[in-house]
């Protein structure tokens, strides 16, 4: 059985911090990593998606992963109260495999 | 482009009632996932479809639940009779598969609909 771990939180930040995000996945054949945002009452969306060693930026996020360690982070620059959520991380095996997620850590940014 | 649909966004039963949702997949995304949250977790794997194929449903209560998406396109997830335990956020998303040279491409993110939220008293 897959598992996905993250810490539960709440992480809080002070507005212009870099959050940091951590998960740890079990399965060594794991091929695509995901990061969504979900705030409360709303689905899951999409931030970023990861399938290489090393960094991967978008704006003022960047994902990380160490397949190595089994281990992939998202980094939150300069955070706004507007990134306070639930930041879910999912893992993915190879093609037609399903998607496992964490448990999601609570973000919250305060001003 | 339109997102996943569903519907309806609520629903309250009593339990040993019996209650349906519907999804509408993203054109074109051969791939459906339905998903249970329940408050304070994460997402958990129903079932997914490969068009109007199941591919996993290892996580499906087949006593209780039961999806099909006979056509290819849109799906209905059933439960008969809901528990309380079943109360929970019903996600359905959808996701375009494509493999170039036999290697995972970038087209495998899933996307997701507003969801059902699901009470059992």
């Amino acid at each position: 059985q897959k598992e996905v771990e993250q810490n539960s939180g709440p992480l809080s930040v002070p507005e212009g911090a870099i959050a940091s995000l951590n998960c740890t996945y079990s399965d060594r054949v794991s091929q695509s990593f995901f990061w969504y945002r979900q705030y409360s009452g709303k689905s899951p969306e999409l931030i970023m998606s990861i399938y290489s060693n090393g960094d991967k930026e978008d704006g003022r996020f960047t994902a990380q992963l160490n397949k190595a360690s089994q281990y992939v982070s998202l980094l939150i620059r300069d955070s706004q109260p507007s990134d306070s959520a639930t930041y879910l991380c999912a893992v993915r095996g190879n093609y037609g495999q399903n998607f496992v997620f964490g448990p999601g850590t609570r973000l919250s940014v305060l001003p | 482009e339109a997102g996943v649909a569903q519907s309806p966004r609520y629903k309250i039963i009593e339990k040993r009632q019996s209650v349906a949702f519907w999804c509408n997949p993203i054109s074109g995304h051969a791939t459906l996932y339905w998903y249970q949250q329940i408050l304070g977790q994460g997402p958990k794997l129903l079932i997914q479809f490969q068009n109007n194929g199941v591919v996993d449903d290892s996580q499906l209560p087949k006593d209780r639940f039961s999806a099909e998406r006979l056509k290819g396109v849109d799906s209905t997830l059933k439960i008969q009779p809901a528990k309380l335990e079943d109360s929970a956020v019903y996600l359905c998303a959808s996701s375009l598969v494509r493999r170039t040279s036999g290697r995972v491409s970038s087209y495998n993110e899933q996307f997701f609909g507003p969801g059902t939220r699901l009470t059992v008293l």
